[in-house]
């Protein structure tokens, strides 16, 4: 699976729009791009994937560049509650005889009133 | 409906002493993953289930680690003689489908060996 690098940290007032960059220089033609999200004391959350389209959906908007080598998520209108870790993960998505994660140290988002 | 559960959320005990994990997968997912997160650190992969084989494995870190699933549904991890770098949250994912990928995570089961 491709190697990703996110930002350790990242601050947004409260109502503004979140932009948490990914990049994924060695992303191969049938890698998707993934994030998920782990708020405190919780187990990881799914909110969106894609492969090379734009996609959006009512958690976020995932925006990946046209050479795939980087991607943005945005969160649209961050609440209090959008305060989490954020993890990007490139990975094919079957794998023959596995579907393992591999989670890297992700971005954690504060989202601050 | 109702998510993926785990038990007990939180576990005690003591160093050599052996413990079961148990993971309720969300009803008809086919597929099931172990994962943990030791404290300060990021996920780690422990074992991925397909039905009740295991065909990835390579996650376990030592012989003393060991999970079983069973009816297709319900998942135990083991740990034996457990020691303290074993102390960490211990997650399960369970996903309709491998293709899927959209894996839906429990809350976690936090054990702590002293």
């Amino acid at each position: 699976d491709a190697k990703t690098t996110q930002p350790t940290s990242m601050d947004c007032a409260e109502g503004r729009a979140a932009n948490l960059p990914c990049n994924h220089s060695t992303i191969s033609g049938n890698e998707y791009v993934y994030w998920y999200r782990q708020i405190h004391s919780q187990g990881p959350q799914y909110i969106i994937h894609g492969l090379k389209n734009n996609e959006t959906n009512e958690m976020a908007s995932l925006i990946i560049t046209e050479d795939r080598k980087s991607s943005t998520l945005i969160l649209p209108h961050a609440t209090l509650r959008d305060t989490a870790v954020y993890y990007c993960i490139v990975r094919v998505p079957f794998t023959g005889n596995t579907g393992k994660l591999i989670f890297g140290q992700g971005t954690t988002l504060q989202v601050k009133p | 409906g109702a998510g993926v559960s785990q038990s007990p959320s939180n576990k005690v005990t003591e160093k050599g002493k052996d413990v079961e994990l148990r993971c309720d997968p969300i009803s008809g997912h086919t597929a099931l993953y172990w994962y943990r997160q030791s404290l300060g650190q990021g996920l780690e992969f422990l074992i991925y289930f397909q039905g009740n084989s295991a065909p990835d494995k390579s996650g376990l870190p030592s012989d003393r680690f060991s999970a079983e699933r069973t009816g297709g549904s319900v998942s135990t991890l083991t740990i034996q003689r457990t020691q303290q770098e074993d102390s960490a949250v211990y997650l399960c994912a369970s996903s309709p489908q491998q293709s899927t990928d959209t894996q839906y995570f429990g809350p976690g089961t936090r054990l702590t060996v002293l």
